[in-house]
């Protein structure tokens, strides 16, 4: 069985860019999430999508945006890059609902803004 | 707001040891607990779950434990290996899941040979 799929792995941007990342749940999970890693801030949450609807956002401002499609693949879109939005965004799926069950989390995408 | 602890930041003990990893967290009304492994530059990978109801979940040599009373957990690995080395990562689900999981800053973990 596939695991979580996270395209692409490395990207270089520049400030006032933005930035699509995809994510591929593993087959038959309904719930992807995401989350921002850096160094200082740890692990943060950034949204949840279940069956293509937003079911909670964390505390990033609304330049950070997600969205699901009918096959539960998910992208989440980042628009006027900062320089301190270089980070590892992570994906992760879950057959429910993702507070209740086991997460599955992808490789990542490693965003470096210049 | 939930706030989750790991102690220590760091460890480093020669291959064969027996080991436990701290969590703490602050709000005992959560769904769950997951320990994670993340190896350098690396995704996350789950390693075990531990729903509220229950006291401890076993998977080969790792062994967690859940005191939700207290707010905390151990994740203890028998006759640590090189290839244990890692950071690992302790996540509450709380609140309906408002916040996602809350992680805790992680132990870095160090299996000398």
């Amino acid at each position: 069985k596939a695991g979580v799929t996270q395209t692409p792995r490395y990207l270089i941007k520049t400030r006032g860019q933005q930035v699509t990342l995809s994510c591929s749940p593993i087959s038959g999970h309904r719930s992807v999430s995401w989350y921002q890693q850096t160094p200082g801030q740890g692990l943060q949450f950034l949204f949840e999508y279940f069956s293509e609807t937003q079911r909670n956002k964390g505390n990033f401002p609304g330049r950070f945006s997600g969205r699901q499609f009918s096959n539960s693949r998910s992208e989440m879109n980042v628009s006027t890059l900062e320089l301190g939005d270089s980070a590892l965004y992570l994906c992760a799926s879950s057959p429910g609902f993702a507070n209740t069950g086991e997460l599955f989390f992808g490789e990542g995408s490693r965003l470096t803004v210049l | 707001k939930q706030e989750v602890t790991q102690i220590p930041a760091a460890l480093s003990v020669p291959e064969g040891e027996n080991l436990v990893l701290n969590c703490s967290f602050t709000d005992s009304a959560i769904y769950n607990l997951q320990w994670f492994r993340q190896d350098p530059g690396k995704g996350l990978t789950s390693l075990l779950l531990i729903q509220s109801s229950q006291r401890e979940q076993t998977s080969g040599r790792l062994n967690a434990s859940l005191d939700k009373s207290s707010g905390r957990s151990t994740l203890y690995i028998a006759a640590s290996q090189p290839g244990d080395s890692a950071t690992y990562l302790c996540a509450v689900s709380s609140g309906g899941g408002a916040d996602g999981l809350t992680f805790g800053k992680g132990t870095h973990l160090i299996i000398q040979p």
